[in-house]
């Protein structure tokens, strides 16, 4: 199946510490949504982007959608042990669909 | 608000058998979408239904169905069960936007799905 690349796969950091990820397109989006997942749970939704180059945060998580519109950015600021686990990324190419392709997710562990 | 409800929570089921999964979207939700997670393959798109129409479809064999009432709740199905379908399998809603813009996906908890 279709996947976005994402990166890093999965990091560990220590508490206090900023963290950054991304996701890269081959195909051009039009809506970039990050989502974070707990085990055994559905995704729960972060940050929708709409427009290339927009900034936009929720507390202490920003995400860019880039100016190429082929990739987007997550930074989560002095990280907490709360902030472990999977993030995943979502692409939309066709407007008016409903059709988002996946990140491979990123998986993040918390040291306190 | 209530979010997304999906039942039930786990299955198992044992090859060749037929399940049906079910999703309540979030109230005033008219897109349901379906996806299947397994480790290997991540998030992949099953299909879209608004107003009770596949909008959408994803690259999975017709075994895969999905229906959608006119309340807007959502199932679907997949008969002659094989090993490969286990799966988490999560509904997503989402909201209208009055076309300014794409609507994000608000997932259910899913249906964790063992095919033995």
């Amino acid at each position: 199946g279709q996947q976005l690349n994402q990166s890093p796969q999965s990091m560990f950091i220590q508490e206090g510490e900023d963290v950054s990820m991304n996701c890269t397109s081959s195909s051009i989006f039009n809506t970039w949504l990050w989502y974070k997942q707990d085990p055994g749970e559905g995704p729960v939704l972060l940050i929708a982007l709409y427009k290339a180059g927009e900034l936009t945060s929720n507390g202490r998580l920003t995400a860019q959608f880039g100016i190429t519109r082929k990739d987007s950015f997550l930074n989560i600021s002095a990280s907490i042990p709360s902030d472990v686990g999977i993030y995943f990324c979502a692409g939309q190419a066709l407007a008016g669909t409903y059709k988002y392709i996946f990140g491979t997710g990123t998986r993040l562990k918390v040291l306190a | 608000k209530a979010g997304v409800t999906q039942t039930p929570r786990y299955l198992i089921k044992t090859r060749g058998q037929q399940v049906t999964l079910s999703c309540s979207p979030i109230s005033g939700h008219r897109s349901v979408s379906w996806y299947q997670q397994t480790p290997g393959q991540g998030l992949q798109f099953l299909f879209e239904y608004f107003s009770e129409t596949q909008r959408n479809k994803g690259n999975f064999p017709g075994r895969f169905s999905g229906r959608q009432f006119s309340n807007s709740r959502s199932e679907m199905n997949v008969s002659t069960l094989e090993l490969g379908d286990s799966a988490l399998y999560l509904c997503a809603s989402s909201p209208p936007t009055g076309g300014l813009h794409n609507s994000p996906l608000h997932f259910g908890n899913g249906t964790r799905l063992t095919v033995t």
